[in-house]
């Protein structure tokens, strides 16, 4: 099955830098690849996806790159705020098959310090 | 109505205890899905419900029993519950649409739940 690997465990950053979170599946034929933010005793929320037929996509100081060949994707947050610490998840969706099933990547803490 | 709720938002119980963890969206989704998420780790999943039909078990333990009395409402029974079943679960929708497009999944705010 999918296996989804995320890395760095936890990253600190500077209030203003970029900050970047990688991940790798094993599943070529997976084709959805979401990014949820979860804050300290809160539900994740989604905060953008990108499928497989698009390399790239962003929204505003978010961008997601997808590299199929290499089946990683990663996470870039451009101008860092302090309300941007939270964990980050990514997740791969192999192909729908009867249903919809997320594989959630391990976790990233991002912290940013003013 | 773009959310997914969830009650209650916290949750003691003894492990000889039956309680019910209830789910509900007025978001007009037909796949719901039940996730237990312990500190620090990522969501793990449990049941989907697809049109009101069981269509996923993650080999679940029987002492949690997922119900889908209509489109709107998921529940999660439990009943002799272990201390290592501690856990903040997710309930969570997506619109249900069939095909092979894969949905984004919205998730509830959880219930922390505490096993003594």
């Amino acid at each position: 099955g999918e296996n989804v690997e995320q890395h760095p465990s936890t990253l600190s950053v500077q209030e203003g830098d970029s900050a970047v979170i990688k991940c790798t599946y094993s599943d070529s034929a997976s084709n959805y690849f979401p990014w949820y933010k979860q804050e300290l005793g809160k539900r994740p929320q989604l905060i953008i996806d990108i499928r497989s037929n698009v390399g790239e996509k962003k929204d505003q100081r978010i961008a997601v790159t997808l590299n199929k060949t290499a089946k990683h994707f990663s996470l870039h947050i451009t101008e860092t705020q302090p309300e941007d610490s939270a964990v980050y998840f990514c997740a791969a969706s192999p192909p729908r098959g009867a249903t919809n099933k997320l594989i959630f990547g391990t976790g990233t803490l991002l912290a940013v310090q003013p | 109505d773009t959310e997914v709720t969830q009650t209650p938002k916290h949750l003691v119980m003894g492990m000889t205890n039956k309680k019910s963890l209830k789910c509900e969206q007025h978001m007009g989704h037909r796949a719901m899905y039940w996730y237990k998420q312990k500190a620090k780790k990522p969501p793990e999943l449990m049941f989907v419900y697809s049109y009101e039909k069981l269509s996923i078990n993650e080999s679940v333990p029987s002492r949690f029993s997922p119900e889908c009395p209509n489109s709107s409402l998921l529940n999660l029974h439990l009943h002799a519950l272990q201390p290592e079943d501690s856990a903040l679960y997710l309930c969570a929708s997506s619109e249900g649409r069939g095909g092979m497009i894969q949905e984004t999944q919205y998730f509830g705010p959880g219930t922390r739940l505490l096993v003594l």
